[in-house]
């Protein structure tokens, strides 16, 4: 597998605290995602990156925010949690735009 | 980015060759046929991507129809391991324009179950 990170694997919190999950690489790719992955919804992207400090909103982006302040690290935050962010994060990475990318084991995080 | 339409499941019997179809039929000639799967409660696996030519590597076969509105998936010889929700993916080509940045849009995937 391609050297991706997430951390924490599982959490579980509560309504309106900040949760920050932390995705590293080290594999030097220069993009890297933020997937969420729902029942009946598949994946869907929340966020990603194309170089450091360089990132931009995917298709479910409210309540969440991102930096990248390295190469290696892509951190993904809900600023106040709630019951619908309950979810499996991914994180992915890939060498190109068009590159295949290569996903992360997930963090499964709980919202109560 | 064009649709894909997968069959909801499938059965393989193990050492069989399984084949995983997948239709995309407004596919433009810049979208890329990209093949992921799934194993229960781990992280999308890239299998093979392809354009228009027939591709192969040390995984899977993928057939892309000359006119380019279906593909098949070639697992040539399953394993119980390849049990997993196979996904066919058909993805933005560059300078399709916005900002999609190679997003990849994940849809319900076959259920392969491959058989002692």
């Amino acid at each position: 597998d391609a050297g991706i990170t997430q951390s924490p694997r599982h959490k579980v919190t509560e309504t309106g605290t900040p949760v920050t999950l932390r995705c590293h690489q080290t594999e030097n790719h220069r993009y890297m995602y933020w997937y969420r992955q729902d029942p009946g919804h598949g994946l869907r992207l929340i966020h990603y990156s194309y170089g450091v400090k360089d990132t931009d909103k995917g298709e479910v982006s409210d309540g969440y925010s991102v930096s990248r302040s390295k190469t290696e690290d892509f951190l993904l935050t809900l600023e106040s949690a709630t019951s619908s962010q309950t979810s499996v994060y991914f994180c992915a990475i890939s060498d190109r735009d068009l590159g295949p990318q290569h996903f992360g084991d997930g963090t499964r995080l709980s919202i109560l | 980015d064009a649709k894909t339409t997968q069959p909801p499941s499938m059965d393989c019997a193990e050492g069989r060759a399984a084949n995983l179809p997948c239709n995309h039929s407004t596919i433009s000639g810049n979208e890329y046929v990209y093949w992921y799967r799934q194993i229960h409660s781990q992280g999308p696996q890239y299998i093979i991507h392809g354009l228009k030519n027939n591709e192969t590597n040390e995984m899977a076969s993928l057939i892309i129809t000359e006119d380019r509105k279906s593909s098949t998936l070639i697992l040539p010889h399953a394993t119980l391991r390849d049990t997993a929700v196979y996904y066919c993916i058909v993805r933005v080509g560059r300078g399709a324009g916005g900002t999609s940045y190679g997003k990849l849009t994940f849809g319900q995937g076959t259920i392969l179950t491959v058989h002692p």
